[in-house]
């Protein structure tokens, strides 16, 4: 079974400061996909970035980018001119690459941007 | 856009409740899943269906089950309520995209508490 390991609960950052965000999987599969999900203070959840695995390329998205180190099994974040709306919860999510595979997620992290 | 609603946005059951928790999608979506989120614990996988009259159990099944009649339309059911089940429940769609990229797109979720 796959597991995704998001090891900061908690993270604050400056505005337009930088900051990243860790997450790591663990899966024995050479073909998946990787995301970044935000959830803002009583909002709906939405997509941040993803990234395909077979790809060396680290996805990017306006300030947004990601480090993708497959060997490692590591996927961070990396949120670039940090803005107060960027304040929300991060989840890290893994799914295979085959069709109708659900997301493992990660616990997520609580991103404070401070002013 | 694509949209994803839930019936209620904040629900109060007493422990022994049928309880019903509605999610329509509007973009003619294959899949459909059913998390619950909690703190501390992330996102967890309660049921997905992948196609009209098929369900599939998730990681945490017990106490649940799901209807999905018509396509954009996806049920979760709590035959008996527990004070267990008080949580956060997020539906999500998604369908298979042209690179094989399920992206999820969730609903605003509903905040059910059990008395």
């Amino acid at each position: 079974a796959q597991t995704v390991t998001q090891s900061q609960p908690e993270m604050s950052v400056q505005e337009a400061e930088t900051v990243t965000l860790s997450c790591t999987y663990d899966t024995s599969e050479n073909n998946y996909y990787l995301f970044w999900y935000k959830q803002p203070p009583s909002r709906q959840m939405i997509l941040v970035i993803r990234q395909e695995a077979y790809k060396q390329q680290n996805a990017t998205e306006n300030r947004f980018s990601v480090n993708f180190q497959k060997a490692a099994k590591s996927f961070s974040l990396k949120i670039s001119d940090s803005q107060l709306g960027d304040t929300a919860m991060y989840f890290c999510a893994f799914m295979k690459h085959a069709g109708n595979t659900p997301l493992v997620f990660g616990k997520g992290t609580r991103l404070s941007v401070i002013a | 856009d694509v949209k994803v609603t839930q019936s209620s946005r904040y629900l109060v059951k007493r422990t022994g409740e049928k309880v019903f928790l509605e999610c329509v999608q509007d973009m003619d979506h294959e899949n459909m899943f059913w998390y619950r989120q909690d703190p501390g614990l992330g996102l967890r996988l309660i049921y997905f269906s992948y196609d009209v009259k098929m369900k599939e159990k998730g990681d945490i099944p017990e106490g649940y089950s799901v209807s999905r009649e018509k396509k954009e339309r996806f049920s979760l059911i709590l035959e008996s309520a527990s004070t267990n089940q008080t949580s956060m429940y997020l539906c999500a769609s998604s369908v298979l995209g042209r690179e094989n990229t399920d992206t999820q797109y969730f609903g605003p979720g509903t905040r059910l508490t059990v008395l």
